[in-house]
């Protein structure tokens, strides 16, 4: 296995429109999460997948964010209605077995115009 | 609620120099304390981790022991590379089984031959 993937590694928005992101876990891994990161910042915790089941939503995630993982496997991070403050750096992280390390996929840097 | 405090950068390092990135936290648990990596273009990689006092986590010629009297999880290398610029995090998670992690806000190292 090649470790975390997210697509696409970059997106340019408007303000207003929708955008969805894909993170692939390690094949293995049961657990799943989502942080932000913005300029200048360490990575700010989203939200928590285990298996399919969404268990904890960080106050960060506002009504216009929705994940889901429909089969305990890849996850998508959704964006309503984009605004300039969500431009960061969406990292995905997913982490199983002992020790529990979460490993990092790449990054999706979101541009809100 | 949790915290992690780093150092500012950037820390500025000649080749060969020794390499000193100070990291105190805040934790409501019994935490493992972790280090992370950002090369430019990157993810974040797990560079060493710690799950108990007086533990040490070591890689790649970095080292970083837990300090649970003083709070602190100091990273150190002996001997800097060029290769060795990037962003340090430090980070914490606190719980067994699944648990989020907090991260300091960051160093940016940089290293000149």
């Amino acid at each position: 296995d090649t470790g975390v993937s997210q697509d696409p590694r970059h997106k340019i928005t408007k303000r207003g429109q929708n955008v969805t992101f894909r993170c692939d876990p390690i094949s293995e891994h049961n657990r799943l999460y989502w942080y932000r990161q913005t300029l200048g910042q360490g990575p700010e915790f989203l939200t928590y997948f285990q298996n399919e089941a969404q268990l904890e939503k960080s106050r960060l995630l506002s009504d216009r964010f929705s994940a889901e993982r429909p089969k305990g496997s890849f996850s998508t991070l959704e964006i309503q209605r984009t605004e300039q403050g969500d431009s960061a750096m969406y990292l995905c992280a997913s982490s199983g077995g002992v020790g529990e390390t979460q490993y990092f996929g790449p990054g999706t840097r979101l541009l809100v115009l | 609620g949790d915290s992690v405090t780093q150092m500012e950068g950037p820390v500025t390092l000649s080749e060969e120099a020794f390499l000193t990135i100070n990291c105190t936290y805040t934790a409501t648990g019994y935490p493992s304390l972790f280090w992370y990596v950002q090369y430019p273009g990157e993810g974040l990689q797990l560079l060493l981790k710690a799950t108990k006092a007086d533990d040490k986590g070591s890689n790649k010629g970095f080292e970083a022991t837990y300090r649970k009297e003083t709070t602190s999880f100091h990273l150190e290398k002996g001997s800097v590379q060029v290769s060795d610029s990037a962003v340090y995090f430090c980070a914490l998670s606190v719980g067994s089984g699944y648990s989020t992690l907090t991260f300091g806000k960051g160093t940016m190292l940089l290293v000149s031959p």
